[in-house]
């Protein structure tokens, strides 16, 4: 019944070490995207799932960057080796299925890497 | 590739004022275009989407924008703003249901008493 529910709210990391973000979907939803909201770049897509399957990973920085979805329900992105320009607000989003236009976004995950 | 330009990354107005943010588009193909809001420390919010049919789309909060297939443009307006209204905006644009969005650097309005 809730909404997108992501966590953790806030993470302060040192730089070179990894964080997992998670996100938790509306209950049927069927695609699942993540973005990344930060002062330089403003709002970017990293990467789509359908089902547990990720067609588009085009927005993915570099191979330090990671996700994966299991279940057809919760997604975690992993960042490996943080470097203090991962430092963004990361966002996740779900909808219906392929034929809805409509994404829900979750609160965030603000990353600060120290 | 798709790209979105937002003109003004911060506008002021007055309370009661037209409220007017600027959206303009590039798509190889037929775009469907959104606007949304963030409020400080929340996700996004979708105010309005623009798909197939009518031009004028009208969305919540009283808020509408006009698709301008000549102008490659959206539009955001609203009559009379509200202190509420006081947030950040994004155009966005799709290539089809369930495409990644392509958004617009945002648009921080500020309302004045």
């Amino acid at each position: 019944g809730a909404g997108v529910s992501q966590s953790p709210s806030n993470k302060v990391t040192e730089k070179g070490k990894d964080v997992e973000l998670r996100c938790d979907p509306i209950s049927g939803h069927t695609a699942l995207y993540w973005y990344r909201q930060s002062l330089g770049q403003g709002l970017e897509f990293l990467i789509y799932f359908q089902g547990n399957s990720a067609p588009d990973k085009s927005g993915l920085p570099s191979d330090r960057f990671s996700a994966e979805r299991t279940g057809g329900s919760v997604s975690t992105l992993t960042i490996q080796r943080t470097q203090q320009e991962d430092s963004a607000v990361y966002l996740c989003a779900s909808s219906l299925a392929d034929l809805s236009f409509e994404q829900y976004f979750g609160p965030g995950t603000r990353l600060t890497v120290t | 590739a798709q790209s979105v330009t937002q003109l003004g990354s911060h506008v002021s107005v007055s309370e009661g004022a037209l409220v007017l943010l600027r959206c303009n588009y590039s798509s190889s193909v037929p775009p469907y275009l959104f606007w949304y809001v963030q409020y400080p420390n929340q996700g996004l919010q979708l105010l309005l989407k623009y798909t197939t049919g009518a031009t004028l789309v009208k969305g919540i909060n009283g808020f509408e924008a006009e698709f301008k297939k000549s102008e490659t443009s959206f539009h955001l307006t609203k009559p009379s703003a509200h202190m509420s209204d006081a947030a950040e905006y994004f155009c966005a644009v799709s290539k089809a249901a369930g495409n990644k969005l392509t958004f617009g650097g945002g648009t921080r309005v500020l309302v004045k008493p």
